[in-house]
């Protein structure tokens, strides 16, 4: 069972830009979920997305999308970014709908944005 | 709408001894799970344990346990015989609506831990 692999683990850009975060879910799981998380701070959620549709949003403007594909790989992209955008982005990954599931998280290890 | 806190910023423990950390919540659902994660300065999340609304009986992983008091929506983590390696950041989260696919986890700001020696 491969675990949630994310990409780049690094990466810097400039205000005003755009990026693209990666995700590959666990095998088998079906919703995937991305969180900002700002230094000394707790993960806050941005969406989810279950089977390929977004079905939850926080607190998030609209230059925060995401696409989840077929084969339930995920992509987070941020347009025109913000000095406040640099953070670390978390991608996770959960199986949902079964009566016995926890819907727990299953992390992969982020992606470290800089904006300068 | 539901919220999760964790009024502890940090904590300084030591080793061996036993610590609690502090965490409450608010939702109006009937239906939850709670979650503990820990995060070393490495970043990954790791998951620790889980309490269900509907869970008679408090959690216990190895040397975790989650202290449920319901009524007064507290979920407190026990960790016993504290370790060197325990040192890190943990979060406290909440799953709303266990059984629907939109139900999403929220996260608390987090406790940093400090095992000394």
């Amino acid at each position: 069972e491969t675990g949630v692999t994310q990409s780049p683990t690094h990466l810097i850009k400039t205000r005003g830009q755009q990026v693209t975060l990666r995700c590959s879910s666990q095998s088998g799981h079906n919703t995937v979920s991305w969180y900002q998380q700002a230094l000394g701070q707790g993960p806050q959620f941005i969406f989810q997305y279950y089977r390929e549709e977004e079905n939850g949003r926080g607190n998030f403007p609209p230059r925060f999308s995401g696409l989840q594909f077929p084969n339930y790989s995920s992509e987070l992209n941020v347009n025109a970014l913000e000095l406040d955008d640099s953070a670390l982005y978390l991608c996770a990954s959960s199986l949902s709908q079964r009566e016995w599931d926890t819907g727990e998280l299953f992390f992969g290890e982020g992606s470290r944005l800089t904006v300068l | 709408a539901q919220k999760i806190t964790q009024t502890q910023p940090g904590m300084f423990v030591q080793e061996k001894e036993a610590v609690t950390l502090d965490c409450t919540y608010d939702t109006s659902d009937q239906s939850y799970g709670l979650f503990w994660y820990k995060q070393p300065s490495s970043g990954e999340m790791i998951f620790l344990i889980y309490q269900g609304s509907y869970d008679e009986q408090n959690a216990t992983e190895g040397r975790y346990s989650l202290n449920f008091q319901k009524a007064r929506k507290s979920a407190n983590l026990v960790i016993s015989a504290s370790q060197l390696g325990d040192s890190a950041m943990y979060f406290c989260a909440m799953r709303e609506g266990l059984y629907s696919s939109a139900s999403k986890i929220i996260f608390g700001s987090g406790t940093r831990l400090s095992i000394r020696p």
